[in-house]
């Protein structure tokens, strides 16, 4: 079975440009998630979708982030304009449903901007 | 809101049995997990306790208690492998009915040394 699809690992920019990171999750689960990890701390959830439905996006800075799932499946989380601020690792997961307390991780994509 | 404590570093020696310590603050309390996150990897899913008491998984344990707040995680005869990073995570239903959002601690660094 395959795991949680990211793309891509590594993207490098100039501070107030646009990127986008596009995740598959694990096939047949509705519960896809966006995590924001910075170096040496836990991931933090920026957005949760149940099909595709957001339905806890509180902690997306609206102003910059954006979010999709089409279709309920893949997704893609879109920064514009980047700021140096956002750094990060940004990991992508799905469970089976939003009760299901294992959930599965991506491998993460490494955003820079400089 | 919600706050996890956990030691930001651990070393134990090959074979040996280590226990990571994890206190939290929270509401609507539904759940402990551990994760296990090696450098430049994804987390993975080790545990979930929902229920105070010892969780086994092989080399791995989980135990809770909720009138304590506290859980921890043992690792027994510790390999080289196991280095990694080790999170604890709370799931709460603080963010509102069947909003089952899993805040992590800033994880415990394992080193395993021969």
């Amino acid at each position: 079975e395959a795991g949680v699809v990211q793309s891509p690992r590594y993207k490098i920019i100039e501070k107030k440009q646009p990127v986008a990171f596009w995740c598959n999750p694990i096939s047949g689960h509705n519960t896809l998630y966006w995590y924001l990890q910075n170096l040496g701390q836990g991931p933090e959830l920026l957005i949760r979708y149940e099909n595709e439905e957001a339905v806890d996006d509180s902690q997306l800075p609206k102003d910059r982030f954006s979010a999709e799932r089409l279709k309920g499946v893949d997704s893609t989380l879109k920064i514009q304009p980047a700021e140096l601020g956002d750094s990060a690792v940004y990991l992508c997961a799905s469970s089976l449903t939003p009760t299901t307390y294992e959930q599965y991780f991506g491998p993460g994509t490494r955003l820079t901007v400089t | 809101g919600q706050s996890l404590e956990q030691p930001s570093e651990v070393t134990a020696v090959e074979g040996a049995i280590v226990q990571i310590n994890c206190t939290y603050q929270t509401s609507g309390f539904y759940g402990l997990s551990w994760y296990q996150q090696h450098d430049g990897g994804a987390p993975t899913f080790l545990s979930y306790n929902a229920l105070d008491g010892l969780e086994e998984t092989g080399r791995f344990s989980s135990f809770l208690s909720r009138s304590d707040s506290y859980g921890y995680l043992l690792l027994q005869e510790l390999q080289m492998k196991d280095s990694a990073s080790y999170f604890c995570a709370v799931r709460d239903g603080a963010s509102g009915a069947g909003s089952y959002q899993l805040t992590f601690g800033k994880g415990t660094k394992l080193s395993v040394i021969p």
